[in-house]
């Protein structure tokens, strides 16, 4: 089946650098996105990673290894405001595109 | 440039019904999905349109229906409601697949649905 997984909840301190893990089995790979989603409102676009690598964009950094089905997003300095949901989601594409989400990690930053 | 509406904001409806709801994609963006998301999950895919062609779908009974538009509005159509059919939906539009831009989605803010 096609499973993705993210750990629950998350806690770090104003200023420090969190990493939020995501493992996946899909089938026909066709890129790996992080989306940021604060309570009641809907998903923001955060990062791309459809190669293997790092990709790195102002405080938020996400990484990808498509042998391991392994992906993180990186966040550094962190500020009260990043205190939301991180949705982790993968493009599939078996002849049509099909996106599959996890359930997300919540992230709660204290001051 | 406007972003990605929906309308309407709130729905109640009964188990049985049908219901429509609606997305205006952003300016100049071509390509619409529609999620649904229960509370405290992550959105599940219902469908993508392209050029008023439905070009993906995910796990959702022929019950889930969409439409796009010329104008690249789009519609979502759910008929024989059941409870389980509450939560929020979101549509999120995108320009044309293979576009570098393309991998980019804007939410819109949702139509939170209830069946009672």
């Amino acid at each position: 089946g096609q499973n993705i997984d993210q750990p629950t909840e998350m806690t770090a301190t104003e200023g420090a650098i969190v990493q939020i893990n995501c493992t996946y089995q899909t089938s026909g790979f066709n890129g790996l996105f992080w989306y940021q989603q604060h309570a009641g409102e809907a998903p923001t676009f955060l990062s791309y990673n459809v190669l293997d690598g790092l990709e790195e964009k102002g405080r938020f950094s996400s990484f990808l290894s498509r042998s391991k089905g392994y992906s993180y997003l990186l966040l550094k300095e962190l500020q009260m405001k990043d205190s939301a949901s991180y949705l982790c989601a993968v493009r599939t594409t078996s002849g049509t595109y099909k996106y599959i989400f996890g359930t997300g990690t919540r992230l709660k930053v204290l001051a | 440039e406007t972003g990605v509406t929906q309308s309407p904001t709130h729905l109640i409806k009964t188990r049985g019904q049908q219901v429509t709801l609606r997305c205006s994609s952003q300016s100049g963006h071509n390509t619409v999905s529609w999620y649904q998301q229960a509370l405290g999950q992550g959105p599940q895919f219902i469908f993508q349109y392209y050029r008023e062609e439905e070009n993906g779908r995910g796990n959702f009974p022929p019950r889930f229906s969409g439409l796009q538009f010329p104008n690249y509005s789009s519609e979502l159509n759910v008929n024989a409601l059941e409870l389980d059919d509450s939560a929020l939906y979101l549509c999120a539009s995108s320009l044309v697949p293979g576009d570098p831009s393309y991998n980019e989605q804007f939410f819109g803010p949702g139509t939170r649905l209830t069946v009672l």
